[in-house]
């Protein structure tokens, strides 16, 4: 199947820093990537879904401003958390979707945590 | 209101038994897709089934395979002579919406845990 690289695989960082999660597409173009967030022993919540060359679409209740999303090529969305806080600790998941939709493939995600 | 319902946080199965684990859905989109999901303590997502809504055989992929009741928008995962590796956790998601307005939402999950 085809491969989505997402990086880095953990990262801990203080508060009040931002962080850049990077989710790319290894062997395909994906047009459309959707990020997750997934709490301990809880499902995938989506984010927000990134379009290549638009602006991403977010879920109700995500702040825009401070999950920032950028999908500026076929291959690479990125997702940046501004001004981290403790409680934006979690897990993040991306998603590429294949051209047909018939395949969703996932990184391997990151696991954020903010002292 | 949910989009996925998966009503069976835990299961407990017998090694070599099969399984079924519930998923269903709710939609007003003509044209959507449905997806079945392990994932290991590990977190990484795998993929096992997909079903589209306009396909007219239930999906099979080896051991997996999908009960698509298109009425009753349900779409169960049935996994045949259960292993020991097969215990995860169990997503069943939705893609629905038009190119370049997708969505791709998932249900809460079922705990699956195969006994020796």
């Amino acid at each position: 199947g085809a491969v989505v690289s997402q990086h880095p695989s953990w990262v801990i960082c203080k508060s009040g820093t931002s962080v850049k999660i990077e989710c790319r597409s290894l062997d395909f173009q994906a047009t459309t990537m959707f990020w997750y967030r997934q709490f301990p022993k809880q499902s995938l919540m989506l984010m927000a879904t990134s379009n290549e060359g638009s602006k991403a679409t977010y879920e109700q209740g995500v702040e825009k401003d401070k999950f920032l999303i950028n999908h500026a090529s076929l291959t690479l969305s990125t997702l940046t958390v501004t001004s981290a806080h403790p409680e934006d600790s979690s897990f993040y998941i991306c998603s590429a979707l294949g051209a047909l939709g018939t395949e969703a493939f996932f990184g391997q995600g990151t696991r954020l945590t903010v002292v | 209101a949910q989009k996925i319902t998966q009503t069976q946080p835990g299961m407990f199965v017998q090694e070599k038994e099969a399984v079924t684990l519930d998923c269903t859905y709710d939609t007003s989109d003509p044209s959507y897709g449905l997806f079945w999901y392990k994932q290991p303590s590990s977190g990484e997502m795998i993929f096992l089934i997909y079903q589209g809504s306009y396909d007219q055989q239930n999906a099979t992929e080896g051991r997996y395979s999908l009960n698509f009741q298109k009425a009753r928008k349900s779409a169960n995962l049935v996994i045949s002579a259960s292993q020991l590796g097969d215990s995860a956790m169990y997503f069943c998601a939705m893609r629905e919406g038009n190119f370049g307005n997708e969505k791709l939402t998932f249900g809460t999950g079922t705990r699956l845990t195969i006994i020796p």
